[in-house]
Formats: C-alpha cells, sequence, structure tokens
C-alpha cells in the first residue's frame, strides 16, 4: 500500500536551535517526494522536493530535507528555527495511476505535523 | 508563480442547502485539479481528481452524489456540497498542476487554493 507518515503530532524547539520533523514513506517505484508548509486558515505552500539526484534537498526559507532510501526516511530540516517557522508542516508522496488504478499521478499526505518554535 | 484562487473562503450555510465552492487557476491552465477535505486534527483527505472535459475520479469513500465536481474548462473546477449537514462543516482545499510541463509524470509541485470554510448550521 502507499503510504506516508508523519510519526510526530507536534515539534517543539527553541528559536535558533536546529529543527527536524519526521517523514517516511511506503512506495511502489522510485519515490517522489514533497514538502509543504500549511499557515492557518490558508492552502499549502511547496517547501521542497525530491525526485531524483541529490539526498539532500534545499527548499525555501532555509529548510532542508534528506533523502534515505534505505531507511525510507524524508526528513525536513532546519539548522536554526525561527518564531515564523511555526506552522503546520505536510510530508507528501506521489502515487502513480498503476498503484491505485486510476488515470493520474496524485499526491498523498501525511496526518501532518505541527511545529512551534519558542521564543 | 502559478496562483489558484478558491471562493468563497468561508461560508455558512443551513442544512440542507447546497453550497458551491469554486477553484481558479489565475494565471495557467490546469487539466487536472485535486479536492482535498481537511478535518480538524488537521489530517488532509483527498477527496477527487477533477479531469478537465470528464468525469472526476472519486477517492474510496467519497460519496460523488453528496459532492458534485465539474471541471468545466481548463481553468476552473467547482466542487457542489449538496443538501449539506453539519458533519460536513470542514476546510475544503483545491489544488492544482500546471498542463504540458516537462517533467516526470508527478514531479511537479501542486499549487494550492487558501482554501473554504464550510460551517453548515
Amino acid at each position: 500500500a502507499q503510504s506516508v507518515a508523519q510519526p510526530e503530532d507536534q515539534v517543539n524547539v527553541a528559536e535558533g536551535n536546529p529543527l527536524t520533523v519526521k517523514c517516511t514513506y511506503s512506495v511502489s517505484g522510485n519515490p517522489y517526494l514533497f514538502w509543504y508548509v500549511q499557515y492557518p486558515n490558508r492552502g499549502l505552500q511547496f517547501l521542497l522536493k525530491y525526485i531524483t539526484g541529490d539526498n539532500l534537498v534545499k527548499g525555501s526559507y532555509g529548510f532542508e530535507a534528506e533523502f534515505n532510501k534505505s531507511q525510507t526516511s524524508f526528513h525536513l530540516k532546519k539548522p536554526s528555527a525561527l518564531v515564523s517557522d511555526s506552522a503546520l508542516y505536510f510530508c507528501a508522496v506521489r502515487v502513480r495511476p498503476r498503484d491505485y488504478g486510476g488515470a493520474t499521478n496524485k499526491l498523498i499526505f501525511g496526518t501532518g505535523t505541527l511545529l512551534a518554535v519558542q521564543p | 508563480g502559478a496562483v489558484v484562487s478558491q471562493h468563497p473562503s468561508r461560508v455558512i450555510c443551513k442544512s440542507g442547502t447546497s453550497v458551491k465552492i469554486e477553484c481558479r487557476s489565475l494565471d495557467f491552465q490546469a487539466t487536472t485539479m485535486f479536492w482535498y477535505r481537511q478535518f480538524p486534527k488537521k489530517s488532509l483527505m483527498l477527496m477527487a481528481t477533477s479531469n478537465e472535459g470528464s468525469k472526476a475520479t472519486y477517492e474510496q469513500g467519497v460519496e460523488k452524489d453528496k459532492f458534485l465536481i465539474n471541471h468545466a474548462s481548463l481553468t476552473l473546477s467547482t466542487l457542489t456540497v449538496t443538501s449539506a449537514h453539519p458533519e460536513d462543516s470542514s476546510f475544503y482545499i483545491c489544488s492544482a498542476r500546471p498542463s504540458g510541463l516537462a517533467g516526470p509524470p508527478g514531479a511537479n509541485v501542486l499549487t494550492f487554493g487558501a482554501g473554504s470554510r464550510l460551517t453548515v448550521l
């Protein structure tokens, strides 16, 4: 079954400290992985993606994520957290049509992790 | 950059009425749009894939007659919640993928609308 898991409902970190938001996945074929961020009462904004190539992907707002094939993980990281980073973070994985009997690629999302950065 | 507009952003309706939510891609064409529902505990659930010029593809467990989707043009998809009930109250988010982009299938980034909060009294 195609799935993506975010094991932490909430991550708390002090401003200036490094942060990690965890994501693991299970998909057929090569994984296409994405991170999105959601601010209150807003839609999702794209942060970064891994399709192929370098396992360390750099994205918006100083975020990066490391693709680890052996651990089937795609953890989101930032060296120094800001209070303004506080938001809801979603990991997502592409699911191919052949894997679910549909006609187009689609994204399935993890349950989200609330990041709270304390001043 | 790509922008997706959703309207209305908030709507309150009485139980039994129908509500239509529009999703427009403002500066690009989208053969495919997606409708998600976000529950209070934040989980984002894909409801259906909206296909321009053809029927929507619904996820398992989503009632087709309840949530009518019409993808009338390459820039507009609508979700109509028919005979709404309080349990339909939720945050509905659409997203769109630009048509005709190069790259591996499914690798292109989705652009999301700001969401529509539906409250059914």
